[in-house]
């Protein structure tokens, strides 16, 4: 079993409709999730991160925690053409002296104009 | 401008020539970890450092070497290169590595294809 599972897609969505992400981990220790949005070709960057149970709101962003089920979701309304992009999940592992951050493959998702 | 660099950003070469890919950080940073990324493998992280002059394995550190003599600067250095090490690797940053919303800030990657 991998250590953060995502759905590769693609996840095809028409313009302005409600984009659902979802990535599940297998540590129950893991204690922080983020949320990068990749561009083919480049490099990852940050659109959040959630540590506690529930949601998280940014801008056209939701992220929501689940951390009895071990899940976790990034909401995207209104999509837009230029959201389209592979969103990674990434978990933060706690261990010794340092933590680590496991990344799942990511869920390509299309927006169609 | 706070940003993690890379260079080179393309770089073809051939087997068993040695090189170097540095990483630069302006964040004052005490992390910084190198990965490489591969069609559906995702990103796996290859070595890491806490500060100065402290390095440790990532889960593929295998035909690798990395230094940490400045803060600001993480180089990765393949010594032999081979074919298997064709990939798209980025140099990422954070402040720590032990707080709950320490956020990793990647540099913009280097396209590796060896020959």
């Amino acid at each position: 079993q991998k250590e953060v599972e995502q759905n590769s897609g693609p996840l095809s969505v028409p313009e302005g409709a409600i984009a659902s992400l979802n990535c599940t981990y297998s540590d129950r220790g893991s204690q922080s999730f983020f949320w990068y949005r990749q561009y083919s070709g480049k490099s990852p960057e940050l659109i959040m991160f959630i540590y506690s149970n529930g949601d998280k709101e940014d801008g056209r962003f939701t992220a929501q925690l689940n951390k009895a089920s071990q899940y976790v979701s990034l909401l995207i309304r209104d999509s837009q053409p230029s959201d389209s992009a592979t969103y990674l999940c990434a978990v933060m592992n706690y261990g010794g002296a340092t933590n680590k951050l496991i990344f799942g493959t990511g869920t390509l998702l299309a927006v169609q104009p | 401008e706070a940003q993690v660099t890379q260079n080179p950003r393309y770089l073809i070469t051939v087997t068993g020539k040695k090189l170097t890919v540095t990483c630069s950080q302006n964040m004052n940073h005490e992390y910084m970890s190198w990965y490489r990324q591969d069609p559906g493998l995702g990103l796996r992280q290859i070595y890491y450092s806490m500060n100065v002059e402290v390095t440790d394995k990532g889960d593929v550190p295998e035909g690798y070497k990395v230094s940490r003599k400045e803060k600001r600067n993480f180089p990765l250095i393949l010594e032999s290169p081979s074919p298997n090490q064709t990939s798209l690797y980025f140099c990422a940053s954070s402040l720590t590595a032990r707080g709950v919303s320490d956020t990793q800030y990647f540099g913009p990657g280097t396209r590796l294809t060896v020959l």
